[in-house]
């Protein structure tokens, strides 16, 4: 069974780090590209970053780029989102979601169940 | 990079069937073949119901179709159930090499 098992979410302060993690089982994660996508409470979901198999491309969405890196260890089975300067709207479930497609074309397919971050004084 | 639109909410009664659109521009949804729709019931995790427009996961009922007309994708579900209601939110590659997501659309069976 494909699974996906984030780690790592909690309550920060403002302008503070955390370090996501994702674990991957049940499927070639080091032949996947990976994503991660978040969802600020009650409001849509929006895609955060995405990492190709062997990490060689990496894209940002513009609202963090500069602030999180997105990055993976394939000996692991794990994808990482390491992200500093945190501000209040980066408050959200943070979900990694393997891509579907090819040369970063495509679609989510699964997604973890998610883990919160909490970005509050 | 704006949300792509979708309606807020869709309504419908039980063995009918909705359509969710989903509306883009040129730089993404009207430019490729790379829309997705996502279902997500409260509290979990969204789920892939259509990609690359109109293809359907195995799976995935085959009461659920997706098409693409210009800037805009649409999602229709026949013979609507209890059980398909939930949010819904396309997605689409864009020109930069990075994807939007819909603004979600709550489907409600009466």
């Amino acid at each position: 069974e494909v699974q996906l098992v984030e780690s790592g979410g909690g309550l920060v302060q403002p302008g503070g780090s955390l370090r996501l993690s994702c674990a991957a089982s049940g499927f070639t994660f080091s032949t996947s590209s990976m994503n991660w996508v978040r969802q600020a409470p009650g409001t849509g979901l929006e895609w955060v970053s995405y990492i190709s198999s062997g990490s060689s491309t990496i894209y940002y969405a513009d609202s963090v780029k500069g602030r999180f890196t997105i990055s993976r260890d394939n000996a692991k089975n794990s994808l990482y989102l390491q992200m500093n300067s945190l501000r209040d709207e980066d408050t959200a479930v943070y979900y990694c979601a393997r891509f579907g497609g090819y040369s970063g074309r495509g679609w989510f397919d699964p997604w973890g169940q998610g883990t919160l971050v909490t970005v509050s004084s | 990079q704006s949300a792509l639109t979708q309606p807020a909410s869709v309504s419908g009664s039980p063995g009918q069937s909705i359509t969710i659109s989903c509306t883009g521009t040129r730089s993404d949804v009207g430019g490729y073949n790379y829309v997705s729709w996502y279902q997500q019931h409260p509290g979990k995790a969204p789920q892939l119901m259509i990609s690359d427009v109109s293809n359907r996961p195995s799976g995935v009922s085959n009461r659920f179709s997706g098409s693409k007309s210009g800037n805009t994708a649409s999602l229709t579900i026949s013979g609507l159930q209890a059980e398909d209601e939930a949010d819904y939110y396309c997605s689409s590659y864009t020109s930069s090499s990075t994807y939007v997501f819909g603004t979600g659309t709550k489907v409600t069976v009466l």
